[in-house]
This record gives structure tokens, sequence and C-alpha cells, in this order.
């Protein structure tokens, strides 16, 4: 059975970092596409990055430059090391594993809450 | 303000057939695949329909996708009340170089 398992959000001031892992039972994710995408309160889905098979990454333009999308191949867990957080980035995260194919999302942990306030 | 355009609001009664609509442009709808999110109250996202018109595993027949030029839709027939969710629609941006999604569309069951 496929599970992905968010784990890391926290309460940080502006300024600040935090790093989220995605654990993941099923498959191994050096040999799969594993995103995040996140939810703000309220608001809809939003894609923030990828790691490729390969190794590859890429990231959405409003989180450029400030996150870092990673992976343990041994522990089979994808990580997101956010820097320079604002409250903007207050959301759900989710990470989800990415049909390159397709284009689509198959499978999505249950989310981790990160909120950035003073 | 989302790179795919969705009606913020749909609503239907009990039996009867809703469209949700999804508009793009020719960079990521009108060159790629199109494909369906349900978010149940709470709850992450699920695949509905990927491919622009294949269902996920599980899904019901009532659900169906399509995709013309730069927009796509999503039908839902014979609507239940456990249909009242958020749809969100979402396509690979060949500008941006990852995925966009829609601002999503909320289904009310009346």
């Amino acid at each position: 059975e496929v599970q992905l398992v968010e784990s890391g959000g926290d309460l940080v001031q502006p300024g600040g970092s935090l790093r989220l892992s995605c654990a993941v039972s099923g498959f191994n994710v050096s040999d799969n596409y594993i995103s995040w995408v996140r939810q703000a309160p309220g608001k809809g889905l939003e894609w923030v990055s990828v790691i490729y098979r390969g190794g590859s990454t890429y990231y959405g333009a409003s989180v450029k430059g400030r996150f870092i999308i990673s992976r343990h191949n041994s522990k089979n867990t994808v990580f997101l090391q956010m820097n320079s957080l604002k409250p903007e980035d207050t959301a759900v995260y989710y990470c989800a594993s990415l049909r390159i194919a397709v284009a689509d999302f198959d499978y999505w942990g249950q989310g981790t809450l990160v909120t950035v306030s003073s | 303000q989302s790179v795919l355009t969705q009606p913020p609001s749909a609503s239907g009664t009990p039996g009867q057939r809703v469209t949700i609509s999804c508009s793009g442009s020719s960079s990521n709808i009108g060159s790629n695949i199109v494909n369906w999110y349900q978010q149940l109250p709470g709850t992450a996202p699920k695949l509905l329909i990927y491919s622009n018109n294949l269902r996920s595993s599980g899904v019901p027949d009532r659900f169906s996708g399509s995709k013309s030029g730069t927009s796509a839709s999503l039908a839902i027939s014979g609507l239940q009340s456990d249909d009242e969710a958020d749809y969100y629609c979402a396509v690979w941006d060949d500008k941006l170089n990852g995925v966009v999604f829609g601002g999503g569309t909320r289904l009310t069951v009346l």
C-alpha cells in the first residue's frame, strides 16, 4: 500500500526556516517524481516544487530561491527546506507523487500545517 | 490570480447534472493533459479524472471530463450529497515548467 506521511509543520517567525519531511512507503522515492503542493487557509492549491527521478529540481515562482527540495534515498524520504519564510507561506503543505507522463498527482499525504507569524 | 480560470461556485439539486469549466491558454491546456481533483472538506485532494477524460480507480462513471482547445470541463451527473466538495483542474504549464491549478470550484448540493 502506498503511503506518504508529512511532518515538520510548525509555527515560525517571519524570516525563519523550517524543514518538512515526507516519508514514503510502497515505492522508492529514487524511482519516482515527488512534489510539494500547498494550500493557504481558505484558498486553492498551489504547486510548490518537484524532484525528478534523476534528481533535477524545479520550483514555483513564489518560492524559487528560498525553498530547496531534496531526498534521502535510504530513508525513502523527501524534504522541503524552507528559508526566509514570509506570512504568505502560511499553508498546509502536501507531498504527492507525480506521474510525469500525464502530469497528475496520484497519491497524496495528509498534509502538515506551516504557520508564519510573529 | 490562478493561471487556469474556474467558476468559484456551482450548485445543483440531487439527481441533476452539473458542469464545471476550466479555461486556460495555449501553453497549458492547449498543449497538455488536463487532470481534475476532488477535495472533500478537511481532507487532502484526491485524483478524480486524469488524461482529460479517464476516471481514477474507484471513481463512479457519474463523473466525466472533456477538453477542447484551451478549455476543459468536468461533468457530474446524478448529483449526490456526497459530491459536495471543492473541485480543481490542473495541467502542466510549458512556460512555468510546473503544474498549475485552477482556483477551485465549490460544489453545493441543494
